[in-house]
């Protein structure tokens, strides 16, 4: 099992491009999230899948739209890149709801905006 | 938004030492308290969910506490060896998502 994996790992985008970051898990998990990391302000949540067919806001949506295409991938949409954006994006995914199961995360995807 | 703090923000500790953490979270609407290990160029890996007022969790030289009323939670590293530098994160859920503290990052010197 490859477990959460992630496209691209490296990425530049001039200022006003857009792009899509895939996800992709092969556990069967219902849930999925799209997490951003930032230096000293750890992880937010920028949206989530409950499950196939659902998604919801966290904490940082602003900027961003999701795909939940089947129950294996979820992706992310940055529609106009803003230098704010620059960040390392983390997927990751659950086999319970309610935030009771713990999370398999994906090995990151780093973006530059500039 | 969520008030899920963790101190000390890092520790720096010689190995053999035995070290502790907490997490504090909001004491009201628990589902569950995770604790996280996650190291440099890595991805975080799950260590603990705990559900329970009280419940204790262990695996190997790690365990951890859970106060649900109060609300905080300790995690214990037992003689601290180097392979155990890392960031240590916890996550609070009040529902279907996570609301992850800033962490502790944790170095062990030889």
């Amino acid at each position: 099992n490859a477990g959460v994996t992630q496209t691209p790992k490296f990425q530049v985008l001039k200022t006003g491009q857009s792009m899509t970051l895939q996800c992709a898990q092969d556990m069967n998990h219902n849930s999925m999230y799209w997490y951003r990391q930032d230096p000293g302000m750890g992880l937010r949540l920028i949206y989530y899948s409950a499950s196939e067919g659902t998604t919801d806001k966290g904490e940082v949506p602003n900027g961003y739209n999701v795909s939940r295409l089947n129950k294996r991938e979820f992706s992310l949409r940055l529609e106009s890149a803003a230098p704010s954006q620059t960040s390392v994006y983390f997927c990751a995914s659950s086999d319970r709801r309610g935030g009771i199961g713990e999370q398999y995360f994906g090995p990151g995807t780093r973006l530059t905006v500039t | 938004i969520l008030n899920v703090e963790q101190s000390p923000q890092s520790l720096h500790v010689q190995e053999g030492d035995s070290t502790n953490f907490t997490c504090s979270f909001p004491s009201s609407n628990f589902y569950a308290l995770h604790w996280y290990r996650w190291e440099t160029a890595k991805s975080p890996e799950a260590l603990f969910v705990m559900t329970l007022n009280g419940d204790e969790k262990k695996k190997g030289r790690i365990s951890a506490t859970l106060n649900t009323k109060e609300g905080y939670s300790y995690l214990y590293i037992k003689g601290s060896q180097p392979e155990d530098s890392a960031t240590y994160l916890c996550a609070f859920s009040a529902g279907n998502m996570l609301t992850f503290g800033g962490g502790t990052r944790l170095m062990v010197k030889p």
